[in-house]
């Protein structure tokens, strides 16, 4: 069964420093993988997103993140956190008929220390 | 890109009362559309995958006499919450894909809260 699993529940970092958010999937063909940001009672924002191709995605707000088929993974990292980054990181996998059937992580809630 | 939009935002409803909820494609036809939930200080869980012009397909263990859908037209879901008790209480968001498109774009969420 598919499944993404983010193995950092919560994560804290300083302003200006670098920053990678640990994600790895679970799924039998080649799977879109997709980035999202919550902030506290808001819905969900798209930061990047892969389905073929270049590894490495760029994304919104200066995010990027590499695929890595060997280890199943799609880590999502930014040079230099701002204090506007915190917030609650989602990665997924496309399943099902099309990748539509969206699978979630549970979840890396970022922290940012002034 | 293409815009999907959740009517109400927020709903606070009595104990014992239903509740509808909308998803509408706005610029797009969808054919599916997927309902999700996320209790606080969790991730969102795949409730359940509507389809046009035919029945609801239900993920284990959702009730689907609890959690009416609809999808009557190419642009509208509705998940109507029956009976509601403050268990469910929580943020209902729905996505769809657009026709040969790649991925499914949600909705802004609506958060339920039955006291």
């Amino acid at each position: 069964a598919q499944s993404v699993t983010q193995p950092d529940i919560h994560i804290t970092v300083s302003e200006g420093a670098s920053l990678e958010l640990r994600c790895n999937y679970s799924y039998g063909a080649t799977p879109y993988l997709f980035w999202y940001v919550q902030s506290p009672g808001q819905g969900l924002q798209l930061l990047l997103k892969y389905f073929s191709g270049d590894t490495l995605v760029q994304g919104i707000k200066g995010f990027e993140a590499e695929f890595k088929r060997s280890q199943s993974s799609f880590n999502l990292r930014k040079p230099s956190v701002h204090w506007s980054d915190a917030a609650e990181y989602f990665c997924a996998v496309g399943a099902g008929g099309g990748g539509f059937k969206t699978i979630f992580g549970a979840g890396t809630r970022l922290f940012v220390k002034a | 890109g293409a815009v999907v939009s959740q009517h109400p935002s927020w709903v606070i409803c009595k104990s014992g009362t239903s509740v509808k909820i909308e998803c509408r494609s706005l610029d797009f036809q969808a054919t599916t559309m997927f309902w999700y939930r996320q209790f606080p200080k969790q991730s969102l869980m795949l409730m359940a995958t509507s389809n046009e012009g035919s029945k609801a397909t239900y993920e284990q263990g959702v009730e689907k006499d609890k959690f009416l859908i609809n999808h009557a037209s190419l642009t509208l879901s509705t998940l109507t919450v029956t009976s509601a008790h403050p268990e469910d209480s929580s943020f209902y968001i729905c996505s769809a894909p657009p026709t040969g498109n790649t991925e499914a774009f949600f909705g802004q969420g609506t958060r339920l809260t039955v006291v």
